[in-house]
C-alpha cells in the first residue's frame, strides 16, 4: 500500500459527460501528479500541482482540468467525455525538492478505471 | 524530442534464468531516472533511483544501473513472483518539469 488513495475505483459513464476523479496524497507530500494509462500508450503525464498551485503541464487535454485543495487532495475533472478518453487514471504524490536541480519518487495510487460507453 | 524507450517490449524467462532489461533516453536536463514495476491493474511500485552516470542500486533479485544514455534493470535468478511491468520513466527540468515514462517491458517468469 502505497498511502496514496484514490475514488472511485471504477466509473462509467456515457460520451459527452462529465466526471471527477479524486485522490489523496501520502501523508506529508505536497505534490500530486495525474497520469492517463491506456493500453497504447503507456503512462502518459498530464499534471502536477504543488501546495494548491499548478507546476508542471503535460498533454493535458482543454476538456480536462484539476485542482489541488487546501487538505492537499485533488480532484481532476474530465468533460465533454468522448469514447478514447476510456483509460486507467492513476495519481502519485511526492516530496517536493527545494530546487528543481533535485528530483524524488512518486508513489502512485490504486487508479480509477474510467470506461466511457 | 524527449524520449524514453524501454527493451525488449516483452521477455519470457524460465525460473533462475537471468537477464537485463534496457531503457535509453534522450532528454535535457535530467535530474533522474527511475524504475518502477506494474502489476495488472495496479499502480506501479517504485523500485529504484538513479541520479548520475556510473550509479548501481540494488534490491533482493534487482540490481539497476546508469549511464549517459541508458539504464539498465538486471534480474538474477528471477522467480514467477518477478513477473510483471517493468517501468522507466525520467524525470528532467529545463525551464520546465517533465516526467516522461517508457512503455515498459512485460516480463514473464515460468516456473
Amino acid at each position: 500500500d502505497s498511502g496514496v488513495t484514490q475514488t472511485p475505483k471504477h466509473l462509467i459513464t456515457a460520451t459527452g459527460q462529465r466526471v471527477t476523479l479524486r485522490c489523496s496524497p501520502r501523508s506529508g507530500d505536497l505534490s500530486v501528479y495525474w497520469y492517463q494509462q491506456s493500453l497504447d500508450q503507456g503512462l502518459q503525464f498530464l499534471i502536477q500541482y504543488y501546495n494548491g498551485e499548478e507546476r508542471a503541464k503535460g498533454n493535458i487535454l482543454e476538456r480536462f482540468s484539476a485542482q489541488q485543495f487546501p487538505d492537499l487532495h485533488s480532484e481532476l475533472n474530465l468533460s465533454s467525455l468522448e469514447l478514447g478518453d476510456s483509460a486507467l487514471y492513476f495519481c502519485a504524490s511526492s516530496v517536493v525538492p527545494v530546487s528543481p536541480l533535485l528530483t524524488y519518487e512518486q508513489y502512485f495510487g490504486p487508479g480509477t478505471r474510467l470506461t466511457v460507453t | 524530442e524527449d524520449q524514453v524507450t524501454q527493451s525488449p517490449e516483452a521477455l519470457r524467462l524460465q525460473e533462475g534464468e537471468s537477464s537485463s532489461l534496457n531503457c535509453s533516453y534522450t532528454v535535457s536536463g535530467l535530474r533522474g531516472l527511475f524504475w518502477y514495476r506494474q502489476d495488472p491493474g495496479k499502480g506501479p511500485e517504485f523500485l529504484f533511483t538513479l541520479y548520475s552516470a556510473g550509479e548501481e542500486k540494488e534490491k533482493e533479485r534487482l540490481k539497476a544501473t546508469l549511464t549517459k544514455k541508458e539504464s539498465f534493470l538486471h534480474i538474477t535468478a528471477p522467480k514467477p513472483e518477478d513477473s510483471a511491468t517493468y517501468l522507466c520513466a525520467v524525470q528532467a527540468f529545463s525551464g520546465t518539469y517533465k516526467y516522461i515514462f517508457g512503455t515498459g517491458t512485460r516480463l514473464k517468469v515460468l516456473a
